[in-house]
């Protein structure tokens, strides 16, 4: 048990909605990653979070958006949905900034767009 | 810009054989080195890293990676795998900055 909770585990809607996934980092850690994984494209990173400021984004599309609140834990928000969308997708946190850190990673939500 | 390149989709191996995992990497800075895995419906473990000094690591299960700067490789070995290490690895970089960088991945499928 990595310590880090991603809600929910599996998550089915349709083309053109909007979907929430939830993720309460370990606790006493202050950055939080999400990472988006499919068969085509692989594991990539979205976005970085610390202690409720973005740090750094990656590839993450303009319908997708998060943000990480006073307590520390972060909500990934997927609008306007896309087949393309359907994936994994992992919430990791760390302890502060440093990258020599090593990332923790929750279980993950599995997206399914019909 | 950075990139990581790992050369085998899958490995299959019998139990208790050597195994070597490969990965290579691109980057005109210094990269810190990361290998994680991910056992079935799970999320990514960290098995090592490489910062700096030695450049043999030890990480956990048995696991050892060794960087090559020379040849821009951190290849993943174990000297006798069990059934259980049966998983995705992956290997990642980071220029020293938030994000990390994956490989593609390598199956590794252990059999009896």
């Amino acid at each position: 048990d990595s310590g880090v909770t991603q809600t929910p585990k599996h998550l089915i809607t349709a083309t053109g909605q909007r979907v929430t996934l939830r993720c309460s980092p370990r606790s006493g850690d202050l950055s939080v990653y999400w990472y988006q994984q499919s068969l085509d494209q692989g594991l990539q990173f979205l976005i970085h979070y610390y202690n409720g400021e973005e740090r750094a984004k990656g590839n993450i599309l303009e319908r997708f958006s998060a943000q990480q609140f006073p307590d520390l834990h972060s909500e990934l928000n997927l609008s306007s949905l896309e087949l393309g969308d359907s994936a994994l997708y992992f919430c990791a946190s760390s302890v502060d900034l440093a990258v020599n850190q090593p990332q923790h990673f929750g279980d993950g939500t599995r997206l399914s767009i019909l | 810009a950075q990139s990581v390149t790992q050369l085998d989709s899958q490995v299959p191996v019998f139990e208790e054989a050597p195994v070597e995992l490969r990965c290579n990497y691109s980057s005109s800075v210094s990269v810190y080195l990361f290998w994680y895995v991910q056992y079935p419906n799970q999320g990514l473990q960290l098995l090592l890293k490489y910062l700096s000094g030695s450049t043999l690591v030890k990480g956990i299960n048995g696991f050892e990676a060794e960087f090559n700067k020379s040849q821009t490789s951190f290849h993943l070995r174990k000297p006798s795998v069990h059934i259980s290490d049966t998983a995705e690895y992956f290997c990642a970089v980071t220029p020293h900055t938030d994000k990390l960088i994956f490989g593609t991945g390598t199956r590794l499928q252990v059999f009896p």
